[in-house]
């Protein structure tokens, strides 16, 4: 079974900039999360989608967005990016269903804001 | 609010030696407790978890955790150290069908030969 696929997987952007990060989840999957780490902050959640609804929300300004398509495929959308939005930002999926804990993560999107 | 808490940012032990990686939680009812692991340019891989029943679970790659409520602690151990498990380790809440994780700032693991 293939895992969670982010792509791309690196990327540069200039302040002022928006940027489009994509994952696929595991086949079947129908809860994706996405996740923000930067070394000063850690891992914060951003938001999480299931049969195309947003059903949990961080802390994040509006400036960050997503949305879930009916193949369970996730984008996440930050626009005005500034330099505090360097980040890897890591996708996860679940089944959404049984909540078993597992998230299973995908390798992240390294973002880079100049 | 929910938060973890991992004291050590970063620990160096000898191949074979044993381990011990420290976490503390605050939560508001009886958590669901995670461990996860990083290796370098990777994506976060779930070692074990916490739901409820008995106390000291095993995960994979010979790693485990004991859950002590008394002490909001969830460490994890692994009793000899392999040169492969350098890498960063992440401690992390959640509840129910509430997908959201709370991770702590992570502790990095540098085996020595």
């Amino acid at each position: 079974k293939a895992g969670v696929t982010q792509t791309p997987r690196y990327l540069i952007k200039t302040r002022g900039q928006q940027v489009t990060l994509s994952c696929s989840p595991i086949s079947g999957h129908r809860s994706v999360s996405w996740y923000q780490q930067t070394p000063g902050q850690g891992l914060q959640f951003l938001f999480e989608y299931f049969s195309e609804t947003q059903r949990n929300k961080g802390n994040f300004p509006g400036r960050f967005s997503g949305r879930q398509f009916s193949n369970s495929r996730s984008e996440m959308n930050v626009s005005t990016l500034e330099l505090g939005d360097s980040a890897l930002y890591l996708c996860a999926s679940s089944s959404g269903t049984v909540n078993t804990g597992e998230l299973f993560f995908g390798e992240g999107s390294r973002l880079t804001v100049l | 609010a929910q938060s973890v808490t991992q004291p050590d940012i970063h620990i160096t032990v000898s191949e074979g030696a044993s381990l011990e990686l420290r976490c503390n939680y605050s939560y508001g009812a009886t958590p669901y407790l995670f461990w996860y692991v990083q290796s370098p340019g990777q994506g976060l891989q779930l070692l074990l978890k916490y739901f409820s029943g008995d106390t000291l679970v095993q995960g994979i790659k010979g790693f485990e955790a004991e859950f002590k409520r008394s002490q909001s602690s969830f460490n994890l151990r692994k009793p000899s150290v392999h040169w492969s498990d350098a890498a960063e380790y992440f401690c992390a809440v959640g509840r129910g069908s509430n997908y959201k994780l709370t991770f702590g700032k992570g502790t990095l693991l540098t085996v020595n030969p």
